[in-house]
């Protein structure tokens, strides 16, 4: 069974872009988290979509919005990027208790 | 609000050796608990998870951890180190159920060094 894919791996920006990452789950998982990797404040989970809803919502800000499709792909958006941006983003997809993630997308704002 | 400590962000130990990771946790009611790995470069690798009554559990490569409610604790363990073991370790808490085990709190990592 093929795992939890990201795509692109290496985004490069420019402060007050926008960006569109993109995560294709593991097939028959309806449930996909995303989380925000930096040095400085760790793993932090920004929001998880369940068959197409918002069911959880971390503390950030609405720059950071997501949505996901009717197959389960999901897609996350930051507009007006800012430099404290910059970090690994993670995606997961779930059946039940046990999350698997993705490689990551790279994001790096200049 | 639910949180995870790791006590140590890096720890060093030479092949062969005890692995031991700590991590303590602050929950209202007994959550699940999750231990990942993270290779540079790459996404998280669950190791083991912690979800219902047996408090000793086993994961992939050796590694295990032990629930114990009484000290909030869920520390990782493996008798014997090897080189490939090093990689940054992730304690992680969640509630139970109702859609909100799918968000996971996580611990600041620790960074494991393995010598030969």
């Amino acid at each position: 069974k093929a795992g939890v894919t990201q795509t692109p791996r290496y985004l490069i920006k420019t402060r007050g872009q926008q960006v569109t990452l993109s995560c294709s789950p593991i097939s028959g998982h309806r449930s996909v988290s995303w989380y925000q990797q930096t040095p400085g404040q760790g793993l932090q989970f920004l929001f998880e979509y369940f068959s197409e809803t918002q069911r959880n919502k971390g503390n950030f800000p609405g720059r950071f919005s997501g949505r996901q499709f009717s197959n389960s792909r999901s897609e996350m958006n930051v507009s007006t990027l800012e430099l404290g941006d910059s970090a690994l983003y993670l995606c997961a997809s779930s059946l039940d208790t046990e999350q698997f993630f993705g490689p990551g997308t790279r994001l790096t704002v200049l | 609000a639910q949180s995870v400590t790791q006590l140590g962000s890096h720890v060093s130990v030479s092949e062969g050796a005890l692995v031991l990771l700590r991590c303590n946790y602050s929950s209202s009611v007994p959550p699940y608990l999750f231990w990942y790995v993270q290779y540079p470069n790459q996404g998280l690798q669950l190791l083991l998870k912690y979800t219902s009554a047996a408090t000793l559990v086993k994961g992939i490569n050796g590694f295990e951890a032990e629930f114990k409610k009484s000290e909030t604790s869920f520390h990782l363990t493996k008798p014997s180190a090897h080189m490939s073991d090093a990689a940054e370790y992730f304690c992680a808490v969640s509630d139970r159920g109702g859609g909100s085990n799918y968000k996971l709190t996580f611990g600041k990592g620790t960074l494991l060094t393995v010598n030969p």
